[in-house]
């Protein structure tokens, strides 16, 4: 079955510099990707993803980008600010099945 | 629009019981999945269901199961109770089959085995 790979599990960066998280995984088949935030407390919120028939996609200062050759899909994070501060999951859905596979996510502190 | 809902937010169970979990969906969703997060493996699919059927299983045993009543409610149950049960519940709704659409979660609920 998919396994989903996330690194790295903890990222401090200060205000303003850039966070970029990548995962892998191991299903050709899968062709969906998105990206979740979960705070403290609160379950985790859609904040962007990707299909396979794309290679990168943005949304204001975030974006994510898809190698599909290479099985890997990152998220960059530009002038991050305190409140970027969460935990970030990336997962992969594919094949027959609809259930998403989550990477183990990544701690993100940004210092102010 | 309201959000996926789910209550409770918080119980504490003891080991060998059984407890309840309920997941309202957005308005208009018709597919609820269910997944278990703990610190040690993170997130992790249980079920889902969609027109009040089980359309997937993830890899748990049979003390776990659910169902989903026509106004796209579900809830998941768990039987005996083990104290390796604790965890944080998720429930996700999306608009059909979860193979097709985003899924969006709700706040879950923490359950505590004593």
């Amino acid at each position: 079955g998919e396994n989903v790979e996330q690194h790295p599990s903890t990222l401090s960066v200060q205000e303003g510099d850039s966070a970029v998280i990548k995962c892998t995984y191991s299903d050709s088949a899968s062709n969906y990707f998105p990206w979740y935030k979960q705070e403290l407390g609160k379950g985790p919120q859609l904040i962007i993803d990707i299909r396979s028939n794309v290679g990168e996609k943005k949304d204001q200062r975030i974006a994510v980008t898809l190698n599909k050759t290479a099985k890997h899909f990152s998220l960059h994070i530009t002038e991050t600010q305190p409140e970027d501060s969460a935990v970030y999951f990336c997962a992969a859905r594919g094949g027959s099945q609809g259930n998403l596979i989550f990477g183990k996510g990544t701690k993100l502190s940004v210092k102010p | 629009k309201a959000g996926v809902t789910q209550t409770p937010r918080y119980l504490i169970k003891t080991r060998g019981q059984q407890v309840t979990l309920s997941c309202s969906p957005i308005s208009g969703h018709r597919s609820v999945s269910w997944y278990q997060q703990t610190p040690g493996q993170g997130l992790q699919f249980l079920f889902e269901y969609f027109s009040e059927t089980q359309r997937n299983k993830g890899n748990f045993p049979g003390r776990f199961s659910g169902r989903q009543f026509s106004n796209s409610r579900s809830e998941m149950n768990v039987s005996t109770l083990e104290l390796g049960d604790s965890a944080l519940y998720l429930c996700a709704s999306s608009q059909g089959l979860a193979g097709l659409y985003e899924q969006y979660f709700g706040p879950g609920t923490r359950l505590t085995v004593t």
